[in-house]
C-alpha cells in the first residue's frame, strides 16, 4: 500500500533553532506539495514541485522557509530560524501529473511542529 | 480559483445518507469540483471530483447542478468513521485552496 511518509511526526524546538521536515512521496508521483495547517488559518498551500522543480512557493515566507527536492524520493521543508508562530502541522502530499484533469493528491500523516 | 461556501457543520444518523452541499457560484468553465475529507489528526483524503457530469465511486457520489454553481457530495450510508471535516474545492491547476469545510458528525 503506497503512502506518503513524513519525518519526524512530532518536533518540539526552541525559537531560533533550525527545523527540517522530510517527505518521501509515493514512488512514481512527480508532483509534491507542502501545506501548513493551523486552527486560525486552516490548510494553506506553501509550495509545490513538479519533476523536482519548484513551480510555486508564493505561499511560503521567503525569509525563513525553504523547500527543496534533492532527488525524486525526498522533499524537504526547512525553517531557519524558527519562531513560535510557525507552530503548526505541516503536511506533504504527492500526486501523479494529470493531463486534462489534475489528479488527486495523496497526503502524508503530517509533522506536528511546536516552537517554544 | 473560485471561492466555495459550505455550512460549518452538519449531523447525520448512522446508516442514513449524508448530503453535503457546496456553493461555487463563481466557478469558471474549466474548473473542476473536488472533495476531500480530513479525519481528526490525519492528512486530508481524496474522495471524488467532477467537471459537469455526476460522478460516483466506491466512497461517494457527486451531484453537480446543470449551471455548475453548486454541488452535493452524497455518502449513501454514513458510518461513524465518516465523521470528519469535508472540504469542497474548485480548481483548475495544482494550486488547491482549502476553505473551512463542513464538519460532519455521524451519530449512532
Amino acid at each position: 500500500d503506497a503512502r506518503v511518509t513524513q519525518t519526524p511526526r512530532h518536533k518540539v524546538t526552541e525559537m531560533g533553532q533550525e527545523v527540517t521536515m522530510r517527505c518521501q512521496p509515493i514512488l512514481g508521483h512527480n508532483t509534491v506539495f507542502w501545506y501548513r495547517q493551523t486552527m486560525m488559518q486552516g490548510l494553506e498551500l506553501l509550495a509545490y514541485f513538479r519533476n523536482r522543480a519548484p513551480l510555486d512557493d508564493s505561499g511560503m515566507p521567503k525569509d525563513r522557509f525553504s523547500a527543496e527536492m534533492p532527488d525524486a524520493t525526498l522533499a524537504t521543508l526547512k525553517i531557519q530560524p524558527s519562531e513560535p508562530r510557525d507552530s503548526a502541522v505541516y503536511f506533504c502530499a504527492s500526486g501523479p501529473e494529470g493531463q486534462a484533469t489534475y489528479n488527486e493528491q495523496f497526503f502524508g500523516p503530517g509533522t506536528r511542529l511546536t516552537v517554544l | 480559483d473560485a471561492k466555495t461556501t459550505q455550512p460549518p457543520s452538519m449531523d447525520c444518523a448512522e446508516g442514513r445518507a449524508a448530503n453535503l452541499p457546496c456553493n461555487h457560484s463563481t466557478i469558471s468553465g474549466n474548473e473542476y469540483v473536488y472533495w476531500y475529507r480530513q479525519i481528526h489528526s490525519q492528512g486530508p483524503q481524496y474522495i471524488i471530483h467532477g467537471l459537469k457530469n455526476n460522478e460516483t465511486n466506491e466512497m461517494a457520489s457527486l451531484i453537480i447542478t446543470e449551471d455548475r454553481k453548486s454541488s452535493t457530495l452524497i455518502l449513501p450510508h454514513a458510518t461513524l468513521r465518516d465523521t470528519a471535516v469535508y472540504y469542497c474545492i474548485v480548481r483548475v491547476n495544482n494550486d488547491m485552496r482549502f476553505g473551512a469545510g463542513t464538519r460532519l458528525t455521524v451519530k449512532p
